[in-house]
């Protein structure tokens, strides 16, 4: 099975700050790799796929980026509605498997 | 708008059984692969199982619930289920439903808020 990285397992920023989650993947996964935003309570949401292609309705102020091994999920000027928590996974093979989640809180 | 609406969670002794179901709307259920994933209390998201769009494309599980848990589908009816047997006290969680994108069905797209399975004696 693919086993998927995230860093930092945990966040504290404030609104406006820049922010990057890093992501490893255990094998090479091209860019089979996507980012979910999960709010206590609510449905996941889907913000990039295919390593870089943002979600339609998703905000510009997200982005992703890397191929292979290594992506990252950036948040340019962090909104108070960001606050959450945020997961890679590989589309590449089944078993999919997430990464542990980044806890992301207010500084 | 597109939806999904799982139901029939509940609470469960080990060893016992529970259908959940997945009713889907605004979009042609029987284009899409579908998955469940769920989550534990305090931990986070585990893809369960997947179902192609055709029978014949077959269907995946994760190694944790393999041989204990079926997905299959309805495409009259728009809905998915996930009968889970023989379950212990590590498949308490809440269980989503997910539908894949075009194409590439382990990427989803949209998902349904989650009904929770507690399994307790």
């Amino acid at each position: 099975d693919i086993q998927m990285t995230q860093s930092p397992s945990s966040l504290s920023a404030s609104v406006g700050d820049r922010v990057t989650i890093t992501c490893r993947a255990s094998q090479s996964i091209s860019r089979n790799l996507d980012w979910y935003q999960h709010k206590p309570g609510k449905a996941p949401k889907l913000l990039i796929y295919a390593a870089s292609t943002l979600q339609s309705g998703v905000p510009s102020r997200f982005s992703g980026s890397g191929s292979a091994t290594d992506f990252t999920l950036t948040i340019s000027s962090l909104q108070p509605e960001d606050f959450a928590t945020y997961y890679c996974q590989q589309s590449y093979n089944t078993p999919y498997t997430f990464g542990q989640g980044t806890k992301l809180e207010i500084k | 708008e597109v939806h999904l609406v799982e139901s029939g969670g509940g609470l469960v002794q080990p060893g016992g059984s529970l259908r959940l179901s997945c009713a889907a709307s605004g979009f042609t259920f029987s284009n899409y692969a579908m998955s469940w994933v769920r989550q534990a209390p305090g931990k986070g998201l585990e893809w369960v199982a997947l179902i192609s769009v055709s029978d014949a494309a077959g269907s995946y599980y994760a190694d944790s619930v393999k041989g204990r848990f079926t997905i299959s589908r309805d495409n009259s009816r728009n809905t998915l289920y996930l009968q889970v047997n023989s379950l212990r006290a590590e498949d308490t969680a809440i269980y989503y439903c997910a539908k894949a994108t075009v194409g590439v069905p382990g990427t989803f797209d949209i998902w349904g808020r989650g009904t929770m399975v507690t399994v307790s004696s």
